[in-house]
């Protein structure tokens, strides 16, 4: 079946622009984490949805960083007046059991590469 | 706080040899281990996890062993190929919702 989905693959923004980047987990899976990936780095967990809940956004860099799930299934994350810090690959996963998290698998999307000039 | 570390890369093989990729964690509790690959151009994906102590995780010939006594995760191969070109993440879960990565390990297989 389809796996995670993630768009755009690839985004070019100005410094002080807003950009908008979409996730499309697996079908009927409950969880959608995002992470952020810096060149050369592991990915680095920015916030997690049980369905349209946002339990955890602890990993959110700055106030200008927003995610919602307002129906339990597709996923925005949002970057207010985006910097050049910003510039990374911002992955979505998904998971399917909503009990013990982190033991199960997390499928991860191909990724949307953000690049701030 | 929990943390992952592994060696750096990149590592550099000849095709059909021998591969160690070290890992270590810190953590409270009992975590899940994972493997994650991410072959050129795609993203992220399940290889192997060890959901507790003296597991063995496997999957396509490679092998990791959770080892709580020396708190490490190795991932071996018995004889790589080029196809296995790829970087590597050991990856860290505990009785939070987050996973928690390495750097990242970059594996070059040459025929």
């Amino acid at each position: 079946g389809a796996g995670v989905s993630q768009s755009p693959r690839y985004k070019v923004a100005k410094r002080g622009q807003d950009v908008a980047l979409r996730c499309d987990p697996i079908s009927g899976h409950v969880s959608l984490f995002w992470y952020q990936q810096a060149l050369g780095q592991g990915p680095e967990f920015l916030t997690y949805f049980q369905n349209e809940a946002q339990l955890d956004k602890s990993g959110l860099p700055s106030d200008r960083f927003f995610a919602e799930r307002p129906e339990g299934s597709v996923s925005t994350l949002k970057i207010q007046r985006t910097q050049q810090e910003d510039s990374a690959v911002y992955l979505c996963a998904s998971s399917a059991i909503q009990g013990a998290i982190s033991t199960d698998t997390q499928y991860f999307g191909p990724g949307t590469r953000l690049t701030v000039l | 706080g929990n943390s992952v570390t592994q060696m750096e890369g990149p590592v550099t093989l000849s095709e059909e040899a021998f591969l160690t990729i070290n890992c270590t964690y810190t953590a409270t509790g009992y975590p899940s281990l994972f493997w994650y690959v991410q072959y050129p151009g795609e993203g992220l994906q399940l290889l192997l996890k060890a959901t507790k102590a003296d597991d063995k995780g496997s999957n396509k010939g490679f092998e990791a062993t959770y080892r709580k006594e020396t708190t490490s995760f190795h991932l071996e191969k018995g004889s790589v190929q080029v196809s296995d070109s790829a970087v590597y993440f050991c990856a860290l879960g505990g009785n939070t919702d987050k996973l928690i990565f390495g750097t990242g390990t970059r594996l070059q297989v040459f025929p």
